[in-house]
């Protein structure tokens, strides 16, 4: 069984730039949920996306976008980057939408100067 | 709305003393909570969940969790801590089928030998 991977490790951007992250849910897995953890907090959700849908956001601005692929993978997008943005982006995946039980992936560091 | 306190920041024990680590809630309906390590760098991995059932719920590497309704508690303990359960430890709360976790700021665990 393959668990949650992310690309890239680690990613430095400038501000007002534009990133994108990647993940790949855990095999069989069809909801992904994508969480931002700034240093020194907890994790706080984004989004989820259920079969290629949004499921459900966070407090976050419509810069930060998603997308799910048709096999499950997903991308996290943020335009106009902005400092405060610079932070571990997490992506975890799920067996079901509703399943609160989630798999989280290792995360992306991004620097945003 | 959820939320989670974790009401210490560090957490310093003994090798081989007892380790709690402390959880509050806030919830609608009936919690679904969970809780969850992250080493240096790393994503998170779960390490027990409470859904129905028994109060005493027993997870990976020897730690185990109590719920308590009336306190809206879910303490993380370990009977004898090890060095190696050094790391920074994470609280969640979701309600039934809920689609996000709700994290506490965490609690950072130092296991002196």
């Amino acid at each position: 069984e393959t668990g949650v991977t992310q690309s890239p490790t680690h990613l430095i951007k400038t501000r007002g730039q534009q990133v994108t992250l990647r993940c790949s849910s855990q095999s069989g897995h069809n909801t992904v949920s994508w969480y931002q953890q700034a240093l020194g907090q907890g994790p706080q959700f984004i989004f989820q996306y259920y079969r290629e849908e949004e499921n459900g956001r966070g407090n976050f601005p419509p810069r930060f976008s998603g997308l799910q692929f048709p096999n499950y993978s997903s991308e996290l997008n943020v335009n106009a980057l902005e400092l405060d943005d610079s932070a571990l982006y997490l992506c975890a995946s799920s067996l079901a939408q509703g399943d609160n039980e989630q798999f989280f992936g290792p995360g992306t560091r991004l620097t945003v100067l | 709305a959820q939320s989670v306190a974790q009401p210490e920041d560090q957490v310093n024990v003994a090798e081989g003393n007892p380790l709690t680590v402390k959880c509050t809630y806030s919830v609608s309906g009936n919690p679904y909570l969970f809780w969850y390590v992250q080493y240096p760098n790393r994503g998170l991995q779960f390490l027990l969940k409470y859904i129905t059932g028994d109060n005493l719920v027993k997870g990976s590497y020897g730690f185990e969790a109590e719920f308590n309704k009336s306190q809206t508690s879910f303490h993380l303990k370990k009977p004898s801590a090890l060095v190696s359960d050094s790391a920074l430890y994470f609280c969640a709360v979701s309600g039934y089928n809920d689609y996000k976790l709700s994290f506490g700021a965490g609690t950072t665990v130092t296991v002196r030998a």
